[in-house]
């Protein structure tokens, strides 16, 4: 078991320019989550999805887009990227509500935007 | 890697002695939480969770002590170790059909040899 995989590792973007974070999991987990992680502030939820076909809002969701196309799959979009979108990103996944609440984090994308 | 311990409040040990780390949560409707450990460069791992319908838990070297009165959680690490250096963080979980978890903005343990 790979358990969450996020890819890339480490991404450089110019103010403006789009891009795909992909999350996976071989855990066959219901719901799925993306987070930013910035110095002093801990983990904020952007956004989540309940399963396959389903995506919300949470936290700090304005300048991201996700999609859940696939059950093992978790798409992150940013569409035209901003200083402010500087962070690192954390992908998490879980069972159902009434398996556990415990989510499983993959190892992050560090995103720097110029 | 980056560091995620800048501007954390900062718990220095001695190796060997015992850890206290201390966590206030916001919602009283909160039935669930958890501590996660996270190394730097690497994602949160947990560590324990606790219902609401508990006060205490107990692990391999870890302990978890959840008062609903004050709203205050707490994590003590026995016999602390070198590879205990790390950020913790508590989370709550408050309902809803999502399994949401609400995160604290970390402390940094740093064990001194």
């Amino acid at each position: 078991n790979a358990g969450v995989t996020q890819t890339p590792k480490f991404r450089v973007l110019k103010t403006g320019q789009s891009m795909t974070l992909l999350c996976a999991q071989d855990m066959n987990h219901e719901y799925m989550y993306w987070y930013r992680q910035d110095p002093g502030m801990g983990l904020r939820l952007i956004h989540y999805s309940v399963g396959e076909g389903t995506t919300a809002k949470g936290e700090v969701p304005d300048g991201y887009n996700v999609s859940r196309l696939k059950k093992q799959n978790f798409l992150l979009g940013l569409e035209s990227a901003a200083p402010s979108q500087t962070s690192v990103y954390f992908c998490a996944s879980s069972y159902g509500r009434v398996v556990s609440y415990e989510q499983y984090f993959g190892p992050g994308t560090r995103l720097t935007v110029t | 890697g980056e560091s995620v311990g800048l501007h954390l409040p900062t718990l220095s040990v001695q190796e060997g002695d015992n850890s206290i780390i201390n966590c206030a949560y916001s919602n009283s409707a909160s039935d669930y939480f958890i501590w996660y450990k996270q190394e730097s460069g690497k994602g949160p791992q947990f560590i324990i969770d606790i219902r609401s319908n508990m006060d205490k838990r107990q692990g391999q070297r870890v302990t978890v002590l959840l008062n609903k009165t004050v709203k205050h959680l707490s994590l003590q690490i026995a016999a602390t170790q070198p590879g205990d250096s790390a950020v913790y963080f508590c989370a709550e979980n408050y309902g809803g059909a999502t399994n949401k978890l609400i995160f604290g903005t970390g402390t940094l343990l740093a064990v001194q040899p």
